[in-house]
């Protein structure tokens, strides 16, 4: 079975900062998708970025960008410019890719952005 | 992205009693809906998957004739909650995945269930 994990519960920075969350996998699987969700107080889950496992570039989204290192099962989240906005809880989750399979979480990371 | 809703927003109940929560897309078909359950400050729990016109698969430890998955259209599921205890009470979310993207979930906004 897949294993997600976010080792930072909770992290804040300043407004305008940049900031990273982690994310490790464990998989024994080739192709699979990782994805960023955001989930701000209003609790709705709301897509941050999406990764390919077969892709060896880095998705990028405006200011949110990720770092894949698929060897390394690794896949971390860099928010640039950071804005009160931001301010959420952010999940890591992970997806075989068999199509439209579950998708299986991390516990979580807490950001709270700073004004 | 493509439009998940869920109803009811909010519910309270008594102990014993049964609430049904519906999950629909709106704007695409959605052949494959999860449910999930997430308790205040935790990560989401995947509870079941269901496919139009099949029976739900549930994950392990969650009581299938507890909590009755309907899924017979491909834009509507049902989450019901039967003989709901206190127990019971937490924000349960679903998703739906088809033919707008591949591999990706969309979500509706979350039920929460408060038992007396």
């Amino acid at each position: 079975a897949q294993t997600v994990t976010q080792s930072q519960p909770e992290m804040s920075v300043q407004e305008a900062e940049t900031v990273t969350l982690s994310c490790t996998y464990d998989t024994s699987e080739n192709n699979y998708y990782l994805f960023w969700y955001k989930q701000p107080p209003s609790r709705q889950m709301i897509l941050v970025i999406r990764q390919e496992a077969y892709k060896q570039q880095n998705a990028t989204e405006n200011r949110f960008s990720v770092n894949f290192q698929k060897a390394a099962k690794s896949f971390s989240l860099k928010i640039s410019d950071s804005q009160l906005g931001d301010t959420a809880m952010y999940f890591c989750a992970f997806m075989n890719d068999f199509g439209n399979e579950k998708l299986t979480f991390g516990t979580g990371t807490r950001l709270t952005i700073i004004p | 992205g493509a439009v998940v809703s869920q109803h009811p927003s909010r519910v309270i109940c008594k102990s014993g009693t049964s609430v049904k929560i519906e999950c629909r897309s709106l704007d695409f078909q959605a052949t494959t809906m999860f449910w999930y359950r997430q308790f205040p400050k935790q990560s989401l729990m995947l509870m079941a998957t269901s496919n139009e016109g099949s029976k739900a698969t549930y994950e392990q430890g969650v009581e299938k004739d507890k909590f009755l998955i309907n899924h017979a259209s491909l834009t509507l599921s049902t989450l019901t909650v039967t003989s709901a205890h206190p127990e019971d009470s937490s924000f349960y979310i679903c998703s739906g995945a088809g033919d707008r993207v591949r591999n990706e979930q969309f979500f509706g906004p979350g039920t929460r269930l408060t038992v007396l």
